[in-house]
């Protein structure tokens, strides 16, 4: 059973311009964590917020929490090429031990 | 650096082979986890494990079974393969209860069967 689900499942965007990939999920969660996943390669994490966070930023990302609505949005900030990839939200469901990914965002950044 | 290791890039295999993928962490993670990566569908998990010889079913078990006979390594396997398992595996690892549920995953594992 797919906890998150991405939207939209593809995005084509110039560099420099923002992406904004949102994520929706059904039950629960103590966090919710995004992963980047370049072509044929594993995922890699690159951001948690915690259910009781609102908002939380690394370098160019944001990621913003709205647990009332079970949603999570990631921004992509300035884009670059090298951040085309397959990007993914994936929630605990509750429990630390056992994460649930939703299909992915597909980002391509042109030049 | 934390290292996750899937020992096959790249398989090809037939119909009805017995296929072992491998795969060995070394940050002394209690968790390891196969997922299977599919179009469309997102990471599917198969099966995962909290300790040594002991492992659990996720969503997508059948025709798949794992063995953890130490710490460090979990491996899949299919009894007999079959070409609706041709996919992307991947291997994961986490800490037990470690209050976030990262994971670590290897580069994965690409199995085609014919």
């Amino acid at each position: 059973s797919q906890q998150g689900e991405e939207d939209p499942q593809a995005l084509s965007i110039q560099e420099g311009e923002n992406a904004t990939m949102n994520c929706s999920y059904k039950t629960s969660i103590n966090n919710l964590q995004w992963y980047r996943q370049n072509s044929g390669r594993g995922l890699v994490h690159l951001i948690l917020i915690r259910s009781n966070e609102r908002e939380k930023h690394s370098g160019r990302l944001r990621v913003t929490l709205d647990t009332s609505k079970k949603s999570s949005s990631l921004l992509i900030t300035a884009s670059r090429a090298a951040d085309t990839a397959s990007y993914f939200c994936a929630t605990d469901g509750g429990g630390y031990n056992k994460l649930i990914f939703g299909a992915g965002t597909r980002l391509a950044v042109h030049p | 650096d934390v290292k996750v290791t899937q020992s096959s890039r790249y398989l090809v295999k037939r119909t009805g082979e017995k296929v072992f993928l491998e795969c060995v962490q070394d940050m002394d993670h209690e968790n390891m986890f196969w997922y299977r990566q599919d179009p469309g569908l997102g990471l599917r998990l198969i099966y995962f494990s909290y300790d040594v010889k002991m492992k659990e079913k996720g969503d997508i078990p059948e025709g798949y079974s794992v063995s953890r006979e130490k710490k460090e390594r979990f491996s899949l396997i299919l009894e007999s393969a079959s070409t609706n398992q041709t996919s992307m595996y991947l291997c994961a690892s986490s800490i037990h209860n470690s209050g976030t549920g990262e994971l670590f995953f290897g580069e994965g594992s690409r199995l085609t069967v014919l």
